[in-house]
């Protein structure tokens, strides 16, 4: 029943390697979202779909690459983690234009 | 860009009393304001929203007022509870921006 469900909710990992996030949304919304939570509780966003079309990549280094097999399913691929990408990752979908977003439970990523 | 200023970023009320929480933003062109809740180990929640042909909007009890003049909007939570203890993001989008910009958050803390 969950709207956006993200997996997985903890990632710890070493330095240098790879890992993916999956996150998949059943409210039929066309617009996709990753954000990016710091320590401090800051959220920014880092990608945004429409349809499975890539609209904005907000200057986020080349490592992170999100792939967007259709509408309901936006996934994120870290290459060569470094210990700067630890952080809390959300993925979200929304009606056009950001209008009324739904979040999941987020990603715990720890980079060791 | 847009930027969204939040303020106070710490803010402790007694049970029963109010609480407001202000925002600020840049960009003339923002339409959308929505106000997320956090909880612990969750992703942001939406409470409430408003539109920029609206000045104010009601909900229980939550409230959020927009004044388009000063691009400044506000969350008012009155006789507040013990469950409304959590981090709260106000946030503004540009129509077809297809993103939200957030503010950096209060953490709310209602004291029994």
């Amino acid at each position: 029943d969950t709207a956006v469900s993200q997996t997985p909710k903890y990632l710890v990992t070493q330095m240098g390697n790879d890992k993916s996030i999956k996150c998949e949304q059943n409210l039929g919304h066309d617009t996709m979202y990753w954000y990016k939570q710091d320590s401090k509780k800051f959220l920014k966003i880092m990608f945004s779909y429409n349809n499975k079309e890539l609209i904005i990549n907000e200057t986020v280094p080349n490592r992170f690459s999100p792939k967007s097999p259709d509408k309901a399913h936006l996934n994120l691929h870290i290459n060569s983690l470094e210990l700067g990408d630890s952080a809390v990752y959300f993925c979200a979908s929304s009606q056009e234009g950001g209008i009324r977003a739904f979040f999941g439970q987020g990603t715990r990523l720890t980079v060791v | 860009g847009e930027n969204v200023e939040q303020h106070p970023s710490t803010l402790s009320v007694q049970e029963g009393d109010s609480a407001v929480i202000k925002c600020t933003y840049s960009d003339s062109a923002s339409n959308y304001f929505p106000w997320y809740k956090q909880e612990l180990g969750k992703g942001p929640q939406l409470i409430i929203d408003i539109r920029s042909n609206v000045g104010e909007k009601k909900d229980q009890r939550i409230a959020v007022t927009l004044n388009k003049t000063a691009k400044h909007f506000s969350l008012h939570i009155t006789e507040t509870q013990p469950e409304d203890s959590a981090v709260y993001f106000c946030a503004a989008s540009i129509k077809g921006a297809q993103k939200l910009v957030f503010g950096q958050g209060t953490r709310l803390t209602i004291n029994p």
